[in-house]
């Protein structure tokens, strides 16, 4: 059974710049959560989709947003890049909610931003 | 929201001891894992453990929700154990998602 599909691994972006990251979720999972981690901040969650529906955000800037397709792949974008945006970005998938039920995580997308 | 603070923040140890890792919460929570970073920074699950004790080999977890704690054990550490070791827990109240503790950054000697 294949694991949690993140692509690219790694990104270099120009500040100014978007990009969107992609994440594949185990089969059959239907909730995907994205987290940002940084030394400074350690690991912080940014939202969840359930179902196609997002069903929760963290407390990040309008610049970060994502969606949720009808085959549970989701994507997050980062418009207007900072340096501050430079991360690794990680995500996870569960077969329910990420509230009451395991959570795998993939290999992550590490972004640079220069 | 929920607050998550993981004991000790570093820890260093030779090959062949024994440690244990301390995670406080506090709320009641619905789910707790336990994660070990890996040098590439992907997270593998170690254990899911809401409640009671689980064991896998060398390592063993122990979760007391009444108490709002959860403690991992490595015996006979390797230096393969080395990394980064994250609890992470979801509160038991609305729309909660898994929030992370500060982690533990354990370092095997040989």
């Amino acid at each position: 059974k294949a694991g949690v599909t993140q692509t690219p691994r790694y990104l270099i972006k120009t500040r100014g710049q978007q990009v969107t990251l992609s994440c594949s979720p185990i089969s059959g999972h239907r909730s995907v959560s994205w987290y940002q981690q940084t030394p400074g901040q350690g690991l912080q969650f940014l939202f969840e989709y359930f179902s196609e529906t997002q069903r929760n955000k963290g407390n990040f800037p309008g610049r970060f947003s994502g969606r949720q397709f009808s085959n549970s792949r989701s994507e997050m974008n980062v418009s207007t890049l900072e340096l501050g945006d430079s991360a690794l970005y990680l995500c996870a998938s569960s077969w329910g909610t990420a509230m009451n039920t395991e959570a795998f995580f993939g290999q992550g997308t590490r972004l640079t931003v220069v | 929201g929920i607050q998550v603070e993981q004991s000790p923040p570093d820890l260093i140890l030779q090959e062949g001891a024994n440690s244990t890792l301390r995670c406080n919460f506090s709320d009641s929570v619905n789910n707790l894992q336990w994660f070990h970073q890996n040098p590439w920074g992907q997270l593998i699950n170690l254990f899911y453990i809401p409640s009671g004790t689980k064991q896998n080999g060398r390592l063993s977890a122990t979760t007391v929700a009444t108490e709002r704690y959860s403690l991992l054990y490595i015996s006979s550490s390797q230096t393969t154990d080395s990394g980064v070791y994250f609890c992470a827990v979801s509160a038991n109240s609305g729309y909660s998602t898994l929030t992370f503790g500060k982690g533990t950054m354990l370092l095997v000697s040989p």
